[in-house]
């Protein structure tokens, strides 16, 4: 079965400095991998995906993750937090090989302090 | 429409009491899931459409909650005999096609469930 495991419920930056939020998977075959983004009282905005082809993904507002099928990672970063990036991300799977769902970690809230 | 559209935003409803929440999907879509967002839980699979059918279901929590979808677009996921551990925001999303495809899934702002 496919899973997803974030480390961290909370994360806390200072604006300016590097955003790094973990993410890793299980999953029998190479998945689809996703980042979301939710805003307070908003619904979820994809940030970047990867599904073939160049394993560093890069996305809106400045966001990018590597997908590294050795470290069954897939960490969002980003160079510099910016105060607007205070939300909570979630990072999702597909499991290609049994065609199910998309799974959702428990997600991580960002924190960006001045 | 140029987004996911859900309706009511908000809901509060007496325990016991039945209610219904609907989503409007992108134009086009073929691909409709709902998703229940709640404290604790995290986000939770409930069901998936292509086109009218529903070939994965498995996440509907109890017999209470049903789900059905007509003309390929507008899907009604109804709630019977609610309870308070209901009470969660219910999250609609849609994609041009199915999971496999990694197509970008789209969600809707959801429609915030309070069961008093």
């Amino acid at each position: 079965a496919q899973s997803v495991t974030q480390l961290g419920s909370h994360v806390s930056v200072s604006e300016g400095a590097l955003v790094l939020l973990r993410c890793n998977y299980s999953s029998s075959v190479p998945p689809y991998l996703f980042w979301y983004v939710q805003y307070p009282n908003q619904g979820l905005q994809l940030l970047l995906k990867y599904t073939t082809g160049a394993t560093l993904v890069k996305g809106i507002n400045g966001f990018e993750a590597e997908f590294k099928k050795s470290e069954t990672s897939f960490h969002l970063t980003k160079p510099s937090a910016h105060m607007s990036d205070a939300a909570e991300y979630f990072c999702a799977v597909i499991d290609t090989g049994t065609a199910s769902k998309l799974t959702f970690g428990t997600g991580t809230r960002l924190q960006v302090t001045l | 429409g140029a987004g996911v559209s859900q309706s009511p935003s908000n809901k509060v409803t007496e325990k016991g009491k039945d209610v219904e929440l609907r989503c409007d999907p992108i134009s086009g879509h073929t691909a409709l899931y709902w998703y229940r967002q709640s404290l604790g839980q995290g986000l939770e699979f409930l069901i998936y459409f292509q086109g009218n059918s529903a070939p994965d279901k498995s996440g509907l929590p109890s017999d209470r909650f049903s789900a059905e979808r007509t003309g390929g677009s507008v899907s009604t996921l109804t709630i019977q005999r609610t309870q308070q551990e209901d009470s969660a925001v219910y999250l609609c999303a849609s994609s041009s096609s199915g999971f496999l495809t990694g197509n970008t899934i789209y969600f809707g702002e959801g429609s915030w469930l309070t069961v008093v």
